[in-house]
């Protein structure tokens, strides 16, 4: 079974461009998760969908950033104009259970390195 | 607001050694806590995970203990590898939605 992938594994970038991070969750999976950590702080959530839906955004740090979960299955980061500050690495996480499940585990992807210069 | 320490940030011990990595977190209400393991590049792999109603969680040489009482829980190593060099997070999940609240992890180190 494959896992999470992500894509793509790295990405340079120069301020003021867009870039768009793709997320393949595990097949069947219900919610998927953007987390991000940048230089030398702790990996924090971005947001959750439910299948299609956002369930919680609360992490999105501006407007310049769009997570969309067409169809309930893949899901895009989209980041525009870029900044200095979102440099990092984007987790993207599956798991299959409800949002409240004591027992749910998450599945990450390997990530998306962003460097912007 | 939930807050995630881990100690210490780095650790280097020889091959064979017991260890123990560590977790505190400020609010008991949580519903789970997991261990995750990241190699350089890669994933998060999770662990081992503990809900809030369970002491302890044990997998092979891995053995992970849960005090909510105190905020505390701990991640035992035994007899370490070279192979069990990686940082090591906690993260929990909190009573205020789904997500994942990360430590800063402990980056471990086992010589041979």
């Amino acid at each position: 079974e494959a896992g999470v992938t992500q894509f793509p594994s790295h990405s340079v970038i120069e301020k003021g461009q867009t870039v768009t991070l793709r997320c393949d969750p595990i097949s069947g999976h219900d919610n998927l998760y953007w987390y991000r950590r940048v230089m030398g702080k702790e990996i924090k959530f971005l947001l959750h969908f439910v299948k299609e839906s956002k369930q919680d955004e609360s992490g999105m740090p501006n407007n310049r950033f769009l997570a969309e979960r067409t169809g309930g299955t893949y899901s895009t980061l989209k980041v525009q104009p870029a900044e200095l500050e979102d440099s990092g690495v984007y987790f993207c996480a599956s798991s299959p259970r409800g949002t409240f499940a004591t027992n749910e585990k998450l599945f990450f992807g390997s990530g998306t390195q962003l460097s912007v210069l | 607001k939930q807050e995630v320490t881990q100690i210490p940030a780095a650790l280097s011990v020889p091959e064979g050694e017991n260890l123990v990595l560590n977790c505190s977190f400020t609010d008991s209400a949580i519903y789970n806590l997991q261990w995750f393991r990241q190699d350089p590049g890669k994933g998060l792999t999770s662990l081992l995970l503990i809900q809030s109603s369970q002491r302890e969680q044990t997998s092979g040489r891995l053995n992970a203990s849960l005090d909510k009482s105190s905020g505390r829980s701990t991640l035992y190593i035994a007899a370490s590898q070279p192979g069990d060099s990686a940082t090591y997070l906690c993260a929990l999940k909190g009573k205020e939605g789904g997500k994942l609240i990360f430590g800063q992890g402990t980056e471990l180190s086992v010589k041979p």
